[in-house]
């Protein structure tokens, strides 16, 4: 597509229960990044897909996050029995090439509200 | 690790007058620094970038500086319009990561 797509745009979801963020980046961006963002916040980094290697994952706050990349395009972020401190917008980010040549391309996000 | 520290956290101006946002890092390895506005209910959107074999990159209203000796860069905004009112984050990246480490966001508010 002609952006980063992220789905839902607004989630409200109960304390306790799991959730799944999908972002669609864009075709043949082979770097897909996702970030969180809290009110009042900066953009704190969660994981990192380039093309077939193993993602990194030293951003994820707790065992509760997970993240997989299917096929190399679409990815998937589930937190499971989500806390009212999951509250937050969670960004996806793409871009061409992971190296330095290259800027992201960011969707809106989706906005988790835990309550 | 890398640390961006960003100031100031919220700027206003009157619509016309000039805009400073200015960030700081700490590892000297650095050498991309890319700066994005985020306007309400949307992602970031690189605006501009520079690595750190230039000093200054300028795109039409907007320009970036780097003092590498000082590890700082700033954004400059000239002739603000009130389309220019969003938050702008920076960013700083070594090399060899792939990870860029962003700055806290300014809060730009330009009065009509």
């Amino acid at each position: 597509g002609a952006g980063v797509s992220q789905s839902p745009s607004n989630k409200v979801t109960e304390k306790g229960k799991d959730v799944e963020l999908r972002c669609d980046p864009i075709s043949g961006h082979t770097a897909l990044y996702w970030y969180r963002q809290s009110l009042g916040q900066g953009l704190e980094f969660l994981i990192y897909f380039q093309g077939n290697s193993a993602p990194d994952k030293s951003g994820l706050p707790s065992d509760r996050f997970s993240a997989e990349r299917t096929g190399g395009s679409v990815s998937t972020l589930t937190i499971q029995r989500t806390q009212q401190e999951d509250s937050a917008v969670y960004l996806c980010a793409s871009s061409l090439m992971s190296g330095q040549r290259y800027g992201y391309t960011f969707g809106s996000g989706t906005r988790l509200t835990v309550v | 690790g890398e640390n961006v520290e960003q100031h100031p956290s919220t700027l206003s101006v009157q619509e016309g007058d000039s805009a400073v946002i200015k960030c700081t890092y700490s590892d000297s390895a650095s050498n991309y620094f890319p700066w994005y506005k985020q306007e309400l209910g949307k992602g970031p959107q690189l605006i501009i970038d520079i690595r750190s074999n230039v000093g200054e990159k300028k795109d039409q209203r907007i320009a970036v500086t780097l003092n590498k000796t000082a590890k700082h860069f700033s954004l400059h905004i000239t002739e603000t319009q009130p389309e220019d009112s969003a938050v702008y984050f920076c960013a700083a990246r070594a090399g060899g990561s792939y990870i860029p480490t962003f700055g806290r966001g300014t809060s730009l508010i330009v009065h009509p």
